[in-house]
């Protein structure tokens, strides 16, 4: 069974600090992982992915997150905060892409709201 | 390229209620998947269409249904509306392979309302 803990609800950094929103999965498989992110009353936007290549993933708005197999982390980080920054980031696991289960079935964290100080 | 959208935006609904919610998907996407989030939480898988199939479930009763049409758009049926099933709908559109599934590109949602 695949599973994410996202293990903050809430980070607060002010701008021009670097930001870490924390994950670790749990998967029987070899794991396909995700961030998403959520600005108030919006859909989920993809910030990066990972796919069993380059364990160094790079997103989008300056985002990166490093996939660790031995720790069973994905955590994202950011060298320096935006107030744009401020939204809502989801952890997001779904079996790799060998599973021929159900594919649509990712599984999301429970989602770390991260504010930005100015 | 046009992105995945939803509509309606917004709807209110009273308990018992039957209720359509409607996705068009991301143009050259052939599979749609449906989540509903609560309030607070993360999205929950509902189910994932393929080829005008149900091609799996989450741990969602029978009242949730859904259709896809030939042109890969889709509908997420509720009966019986509950107050519970308030929560904002998400549809997500993608592209199916053999092995798996491309990455899911999310709509802006419908934010459904149960008085």
């Amino acid at each position: 069974a695949q599973s994410v803990t996202q293990l903050d609800s809430h980070v607060s950094v002010s701008e021009g600090t670097p930001v870490l929103l924390r994950c670790n999965y749990s998967s029987s498989y070899s794991p396909s992982l995700f961030w998403y992110v959520q600005h108030p009353n919006k859909g989920l936007q993809l910030l990066l992915k990972y796919t069993s290549a380059a364990t160094l993933v790079k997103g989008i708005n300056g985002f990166e997150a490093e996939f660790k197999k031995s720790e069973t982390s994905f955590h994202l980080t950011k060298p320096s905060a935006h107030m744009s920054d401020a939204a809502e980031y989801f952890c997001v696991v779904t079996p790799g892409l060998n599973y021929g289960g159900s594919q649509g079935n990712l599984i999301f964290g429970k989602g770390t709201k991260l504010s930005v100080k100015p | 390229e046009t992105g995945v959208t939803q509509s309606p935006t917004h709807l209110i609904k009273t308990r018992g209620q039957q209720v359509t919610l409607r996705c068009s998907s991301q143009s050259g996407h052939n599979t749609v998947s449906w989540y509903q989030q609560a309030l607070g939480q993360g999205p929950q898988f509902i189910f994932q269409y393929y080829r005008e199939e149900e091609n799996g479930r989450g741990n969602f009763p029978p009242r949730f249904s859904g259709l896809q049409f030939p042109n890969y758009s889709s509908e997420l049926n509720v009966n019986a509306l509950e107050l519970d099933d308030s929560a904002l709908y998400l549809c997500a559109s993608s592209f199916y392979i053999p092995a798996g599934t491309d990455t899911q590109y999310f709509g802006p949602g419908t934010r459904l309302t149960v008085l």
